[in-house]
């Protein structure tokens, strides 16, 4: 079963613009992760922030977590056209191995 | 370092027919681990491996599904009998032991069952 929800589902915005991404899980973790996939392609590590973090920046990413509120959010600032992917964001919990993934949003992003 | 590899990138069957998927992790990473996903969803977890051993299976790998780590190194998942409710990417990642969760993902496998 999934244990993200990301929201929103799609996000379309034009270049320069910058994007947020939402993600909300149910049970405690021992970090959160973000990826992009592209379309049909394997997933690209983004970011990790760890459960005792609430904020983290990587390049024009920043990931803010908040355990309290179960949610975590990720900006990219100045997009571009090749931000364009899906954004599915990951728990890790327990034994910290397997990863549970959100059902992802999807970001276009217009020239 | 090449990355995790996946053979072959796709694939199409008929129903009732066995296939087998290939993936040769990132060489110094002794841990792997195969995820499925389906249109419109995240990746959901199947099963992983530690070295050669297999610690622990989702209830989504049925008994026609069966995954080994010979060595250590690449890994198989075989579906017997595919159903069309198997067409999906298979996606394969692998990671240090020691890593804090960070794991590095294959291009996938697709599998259409017809």
């Amino acid at each position: 079963s999934q244990q993200g929800e990301e929201d929103p589902q799609a996000l379309s915005i034009q270049e320069g613009e910058n994007a947020t991404m939402n993600c909300s899980y149910k049970t405690s973790i021992n970090n959160l992760q973000w990826y992009r996939q592209n379309s049909g392609r394997g997933l690209v590590h983004l970011i990790l922030i760890r459960s005792n973090e609430r904020e983290k920046h990587s390049g024009r990413l920043r990931v803010t977590l908040d355990t309290s509120k179960k949610s975590s959010s990720l900006l990219i600032t100045a997009s571009r056209a090749a931000d364009t992917a899906s954004y599915f964001c990951a728990t890790s919990g327990g034994s910290n191995y397997k990863l549970t993934f959100g059902k992802g949003t999807l970001l276009t992003v217009n020239p | 370092d090449t990355g995790v590899s996946q053979d072959p990138r796709h694939k199409i069957t008929k129903r009732g027919q066995n296939v087998t998927f290939r993936c040769d992790p990132i060489s110094e990473h002794n841990r792997l681990y195969w995820y499925r996903q389906t249109l419109g969803q995240g990746p959901e977890f199947l099963t992983y491996f530690q070295n050669e051993a297999q610690l622990e299976k989702s209830r989504l790998l049925s008994d026609r599904f069966s995954a080994e780590r010979p060595k250590g190194s690449f890994s198989t998942l075989e579906i017997q009998r595919t159903e069309q409710g198997d067409s999906a990417m298979y996606l394969c990642a692998s990671s240090l032991s020691q890593a804090f969760g960070e794991q590095y993902f294959g291009p996938g496998t697709r599998l259409t069952v017809t």
